[in-house]
């Protein structure tokens, strides 16, 4: 079963405007990752961070994990339309290796 | 960039035909390599788990002699689907990891299958 739970399940914004997603889960993890996913392909990884961060940046995306909450937020800032894709958290269990996928959001960026 | 290709991208059979496809890691040696399901406007869900050389790992639901996994090498992966049935249609996406302890998955461009 899936332990991630995203939300929204679809946000739809304008070009320019930021897009925040959050995800939460249940047990414990060595860490969290967000991949993105365009219609139809395979997954790319975007960011990982450790149970033992609070915040991370890649370029326009900012993630944060609360592991006191089981929660992590990916913020898109500056969105554009080709940002436009479904984007799943993944939790990595300290109870083994395997990744967990949350339902993911459909992210829609108005030109 | 580790880069992961699948084969074929897309296959249409008949009902209770068997599919193989093949998950290969391209510039990289991948001691694990995963196998999901993904149904139309779902998440991805853990099919099962190979390391090379050794049997597969099955989660649980899923048959392993439906789904038949052999991980020969550690560039290698493929996934047999017997006897397919119309049920069976999904997008079938493999991931390779690198090393033990890894926490960084490449994911390939999965295959879509379709069972008429």
């Amino acid at each position: 079963s899936q332990q991630g739970e995203e939300d929204p399940q679809a946000l739809s914004i304008q070009e320019g405007e930021n897009a925040t997603m959050n995800c939460s889960y249940k047990t414990s993890i060595n860490n969290l990752q967000w991949y993105r996913q365009n219609s139809g392909r395979g997954l790319v990884h975007l960011i990982l961070i450790r149970s033992n961060e609070r915040e991370k940046h890649s370029g326009r995306l900012r993630v944060t994990l609360d592991t006191s909450k089981k929660s992590s937020s990916l913020l898109i800032t500056a969105s554009r339309a080709a940002d436009t894709a479904s984007y799943f958290c993944a939790t990595d269990e300290t109870s083994g290796s395997r990744l967990t996928f949350g339902e993911g959001t459909q992210l829609t960026v108005n030109p | 960039g580790a880069v992961v290709s699948q084969h074929p991208s897309r296959v249409i059979c008949k009902s209770g035909t068997s599919v193989k496809i093949e998950c290969r890691s391209l510039d990289f040696q991948a001691t694990t390599m995963f196998w999901y399901r993904q149904f139309p406007k779902q998440s991805l869900m853990l099919m099962a788990t190979s390391n090379e050389g050794s049997k597969a790992t099955y989660e649980q639901g899923v048959e392993k002699d439906k789904f038949l996994i052999n991980h020969a090498s550690l560039t290698l992966s493929t996934l047999t689907v017997t006897s397919a049935h119309p049920e069976d249609s999904s997008f079938y996406i493999c991931s390779a990891a690198v090393g033990v302890g890894q926490e960084t998955q490449y994911f390939g461009p999965g295959t879509r299958l379709l069972v008429l």
